[in-house]
C-alpha cells in the first residue's frame, strides 16, 4: 500500500513569514496526526484528527499554528507567522484505529524539515 | 511533557552484539509501542504491546512490558550495521484517547 505522503520535503523561510505543509494519509485511515520533532528530541503531538473532526489540539500554539483536514482525507498544517523556534521536522502520521481503539500502530510520513532564519 | 523516558540516551555496540534499551512511563496505558527512526527519515513502527501482554517478539526484536513497574524494554539480538538508528518508545495513555506520547529516544550505533 502507498505510505503517508508529505510535501514539501524541505522548506527554508524567514521569521515572520508563513508556511504550509501538506499530508495525504493512507487510504482508509480514519485518524491523522501532526507531530513536531525538534532536533535531538522525540516527536511532540500538535493535533489529532478523526475523519474531518479535531479530537485534540491542546498542544497546538493556536496563535500561530492552524490545521485542517477537509473531507476527512488530506490535511494541511500552517504556521503564520513563523518564529525561529519553529525550526523542526513536522511529521504527519495516520492510523487505522479509531480514537480509543489502540490496536494498530501509526504510519509516519518522511516529514517536512522547516528551517526558520 | 514526556510520558516515556528511554535509557540509555545513546548506545554503541559492535555488529553481532545485542542491544537493550529501556523505557519508563508514568501513567496507566492501553499499549506501548516502539518505533525506529533512521537519520532524516520518518518513524517506522516496530512493535505494539498491549497492557495485558508481558512479552512480544518480531524477528530479532523482543519487547517486554512490566506494568507494575511502568517499564518496557526493547532487545535487538545479533545487531547489524543497518540497525543504526534512534529508537523511541511511545505510550497510548488510558486517559488520552489513542494518541501517542513519545520519549526522547535512544540513539544506537552499530559498528561494523
Amino acid at each position: 500500500e502507498a505510505g503517508v505522503a508529505q510535501s514539501p520535503r524541505y522548506k527554508i523561510i524567514e521569521k515572520r513569514q508563513s508556511v504550509a505543509f501538506w499530508c495525504n494519509p493512507i487510504s482508509g485511515h480514519a485518524t491523522l496526526y501532526w507531530y513536531q520533532q525538534i532536533l535531538g528530541q522525540g516527536p511532540k503531538l500538535l493535533i489529532q484528527f478523526q475523519n474531518n473532526g479535531v479530537v485534540d489540539d491542546s498542544q497546538l500554539p493556536k496563535d500561530r499554528f492552524s490545521a485542517e483536514r477537509l473531507k476527512g482525507v488530506d490535511s494541511t498544517l500552517k504556521i503564520q507567522p513563523a518564529k525561529l523556534e519553529d525550526s523542526a521536522v513536522y511529521l504527519c502520521a495516520s492510523s487505522l484505529d479509531l480514537v480509543g481503539a489502540g490496536i494498530y500502530g501509526y504510519t509516519f510520513g518522511s516529514g517536512t524539515r522547516l528551517t526558520v532564519v | 511533557s514526556q510520558q516515556g523516558e528511554e535509557d540509555p540516551q545513546a548506545l554503541s555496540i559492535q555488529e553481532g552484539e545485542n542491544a537493550t534499551m529501556n523505557c519508563s512511563y508514568k501513567t496507566s496505558i492501553n499499549n506501548l509501542q516502539w518505533y525506529r527512526q533512521n537519520s532524516g527519515r520518518g518513524l517506522v513502527h516496530l512493535i505494539l504491546i498491549r497492557s495485558n501482554e508481558r512479552e512480544k517478539h518480531s524477528g530479532r526484536l523482543r519487547v517486554t512490558l512490566d506494568t507494575s513497574k511502568k517499564s518496557s524494554s526493547l532487545l535487538i539480538t545479533a545487531s547489524r550495521a543497518a540497525d543504526t538508528a534512534s529508537y523511541f518508545c511511545a505510550t497510548d495513555e488510558k486517559a488520552a484517547g489513542n494518541k501517542l506520547t513519545f520519549g526522547g529516544g535512544t540513539r544506537v550505533l552499530v559498528k561494523p
